[in-house]
């Protein structure tokens, strides 16, 4: 059983469309969260939620916005694509922090592709 | 903004020698977390150490924290090809530990 699984695995698009990443947890977490990874490897912390509510929205365009339906889900959509949001993105859940965040468990990633 | 910087950037060893990866953070921090990440894939854990330890073992991982220092390091002993990955710390902030932020990586090559 996969423990996060995101859908889908590549999304390639045209500019101006709008897209959305579905995300699901069977863990029983209460944390769920988005990661931007760009072409470099480096990883941007998108946003947090601690039982559908959100607890961390970084600079992240408005055109991003997350839902989260239940605590196990926690998709992201995104209006109006630009080049620059291609990226792979990442969700991953976790236990509630408790002196600290927890080990977090991540989903196999999508790969967007905005041409 | 970004808390962790891992050192080196990538990293190229023969099988069984030992690889040695450095991570330097910037704020006070709850715990410390390496993660692998396989060429394609997803994140995957390794190990957590905890403020007010100073070492810590799992398998082949020995992994150290100098919170005066703000550093980590992380071992692997007598490496296998696969090894192969791309190796991540990340802190969280010591207040509500709401999220983990991670440093831009090192990327071990493990050849036989």
């Amino acid at each position: 059983d996969t423990a996060v699984s995101q859908t889908p695995k590549y999304l390639v698009t045209q500019m101006g469309n709008d897209k959305s990443i579905k995300c699901e947890q069977n863990l029983g977490h209460d944390t769920m969260y988005w990661y931007k990874q760009d072409s470099k490897k480096f990883l941007k912390i998108m946003f947090s939620y601690n039982n559908k509510e959100l607890i961390i929205n970084e600079t992240v365009p408005n055109r991003f916005s997350p839902k989260s339906p239940d605590k196990a889900h926690l998709n992201l959509h995104i209006n109006s694509l630009e080049l620059g949001d291609s990226a792979v993105y990442f969700c991953a859940s976790s236990r509630v922090p408790v002196q600290g965040v927890a080990e977090a468990f991540f989903g196999q990633g999508t790969r967007l592709t905005v041409v | 903004s970004q808390q962790g910087e891992e050192d080196p950037q990538a990293l190229s060893i023969q099988e069984g020698e030992n690889a040695t990866m450095n991570c330097s953070y910037k704020t006070s921090i709850n715990n410390l977390q390496w993660y692998r990440q396989n060429s394609g894939r997803g994140l995957v854990h390794l190990i957590l150490i905890r403020s007010n330890e100073r070492e810590k073992h799992s398998g082949r991982l020995r992994v150290t924290l100098d919170t005066s220092k703000k550093s980590s390091s992380l071992l692997i002993t007598a490496s296998r090809a696969a090894d192969t990955a791309s190796y991540f710390c990340a802190t969280d902030f010591n207040q509500a530990g709401t999220a983990l932020i991670f440093g831009k990586g090192t990327t071990l090559s493990v050849s036989s």
